[in-house]
């Protein structure tokens, strides 16, 4: 059972170039979130998704968009890169949205450095 | 300003003691409040859940606490081991769920045998 999975680990990008973060999981969740790590900071969320179809903004989500097609996976694009979207990018799934029951499930994360 | 703040900020503890970890909220109203731990390099893996009625819940030797008058919470590692180095977060839900959680910086331990 590999839980979410995120594809690639590591990425090198020049300023402008734009690329596709992969999310999937296993487990048969509705819900989807990508959040981004920053050194000295908490978890921030970019943009999150309720079911497949659909996707929502979360607190940080101005220079990506994000696309739910089918349930099982969630894509994060950067159109256009910038040197401050330097980050750890994780994904993570839920069955319950409100956590009272059961607990998000992360992935192990995206490390994306914008020369 | 931070809704949730975590202290100490880093720790190192000798392995086989025992360490206690702080969070304090000010997110309101409250829903549930989780403790993840984080290894270097991996994502964060969920420790505890606890909702305002609860106040303890264990996982193996790591024990947390909630006050919700106060708006603390704990996390407790008994008997350490090296394992247990990585960062422990601590995340509070309001009335809106995973969609707007609050998440503290972390208390980063490191243990030493």
């Amino acid at each position: 059972n590999a839980g979410v999975t995120q594809t690639p680990k590591f990425r090198v990008l020049k300023t402008g170039q734009s690329m596709t973060l992969l999310c999937a999981q296993d487990m048969n969740h509705e819900y989807m979130y990508w959040y981004r790590q920053d050194p000295g900071m908490g978890l921030r969320l970019i943009h999150y998704s309720v079911g497949e179809g659909t996707t929502a903004k979360g607190e940080v989500p101005d220079g990506y968009n994000v696309s739910r097609l089918k349930k099982q996976n969630f894509l994060l694009g950067l159109e256009s890169a910038a040197p401050s979207q330097t980050s750890v990018y994780f994904c993570a799934s839920s069955y319950d949205p409100t956590g009272r029951r059961n607990p998000q499930h992360f992935g192990d994360g995206t490390r994306l450095s914008i020369l | 300003k931070n809704q949730v703040e975590q202290s100490p900020q880093s720790l190192i503890i000798l392995e086989g003691k025992n360490c206690t970890l702080q969070c304090n909220y000010t997110v309101s109203p409250f829903s549930n409040l989780r403790w993840y731990k984080q290894d270097t390099g991996r994502g964060p893996v969920s420790l505890t859940i606890m909702t305002f009625s609860e106040n303890t819940k264990s996982n193996g030797r790591y024990t947390a606490t909630l006050d919700a008058d106060t708006k603390q919470s704990s996390l407790h590692i008994t008997a350490s081991q090296l394992s247990d180095s990585a960062s422990y977060i601590c995340v509070v839900s309001g009335p809106y769920g995973n969609n707007r959680l609050a998440f503290g910086k972390g208390n980063q331990v490191v243990v030493i045998p």
